[in-house]
């Protein structure tokens, strides 16, 4: 089976850091990505990570660890636009779907 | 369009009723998944269609869910008999050949009474 875990809810300061872990177990692995998604709004990519290393995009960074079974998504310089909600998803193993499993989200509230 | 669009973006039914909700992917996007957000709770999937066929339909919750896609394009997401525990925001999202990234749409939001 496959189980995607991160925290509920995470509040931080505009102008910090703050890194969103989460924990994987798959039957196999074929990559992890993350997800922002604002309140009533779709889903947008934020990042994939296939191989292990830190993947940088400007304020956003995704970390993962296939040993570990981990991933982290790292946020700079916080704006209050940065409060949402980031889902951490990863393919489903085996067959040609690519259907995600998701975890329940981390609702980050940024605050002034 | 430049995304996927799904309407309605809200709908409120009655328990019993029958609806329709529709999701028009990105053009030239083969792929095309279902997935279901409850309050509170991570997305689920429901369906995935590959072209206008359904090779994984596994996690539809009941025989009262049903979906069809016609001319590798819009998909049809049908809920027969409505109850109050299916409501939930129903996300659409559609993903290119060879690519993996999914693209969503806003989702619609139903309410059933």
């Amino acid at each position: 089976g496959q189980n995607i875990d991160q925290p509920t809810e995470m509040t931080a300061t505009e102008g910090a850091i703050v890194q969103i872990n989460c924990t994987y177990q798959t039957s196999g692995f074929n990559g992890l990505f993350w997800y922002q998604q604002h309140a009533g709004e779709a889903p947008t990519f934020l990042s994939y990570n296939v191989l292990d290393g830190l993947e940088e995009k400007g304020r956003f960074s995704s970390f993962l660890s296939r040993s570990k079974g981990y991933s982290y998504l790292l946020l700079k310089e916080l704006q209050m636009k940065d409060s949402a909600s980031y889902l951490c998803a990863a393919p489903s193993y085996g067959g040609a779907t690519n259907k995600l499993i998701f975890g329940t989200g981390t609702l980050l509230a940024v605050q002034p | 369009g430049a995304g996927v669009s799904q309407s309605p973006s809200n709908k409120v039914t009655e328990k019993g009723k029958d609806v329709e909700l529709r999701c028009d992917p990105i053009s030239g996007h083969t792929a095309l998944y279902w997935y279901r957000q409850r309050l509170g709770q991570g997305l689920e999937f429901l369906i995935y269609f590959q072209g206008n066929s359904a090779p994984d339909k596994s996690g539809l919750p009941s025989d009262r869910f049903s979906a069809e896609r016609t001319g590798e394009s819009v998909s049809t997401l049908t809920i027969q008999r409505t109850q109050q525990e299916d409501s939930a925001v129903y996300l659409c999202a559609s993903r290119a050949l060879g690519y993996n990234e999914q693209f969503f749409g806003p989702g619609t939001r139903l309410t059933v009474l």
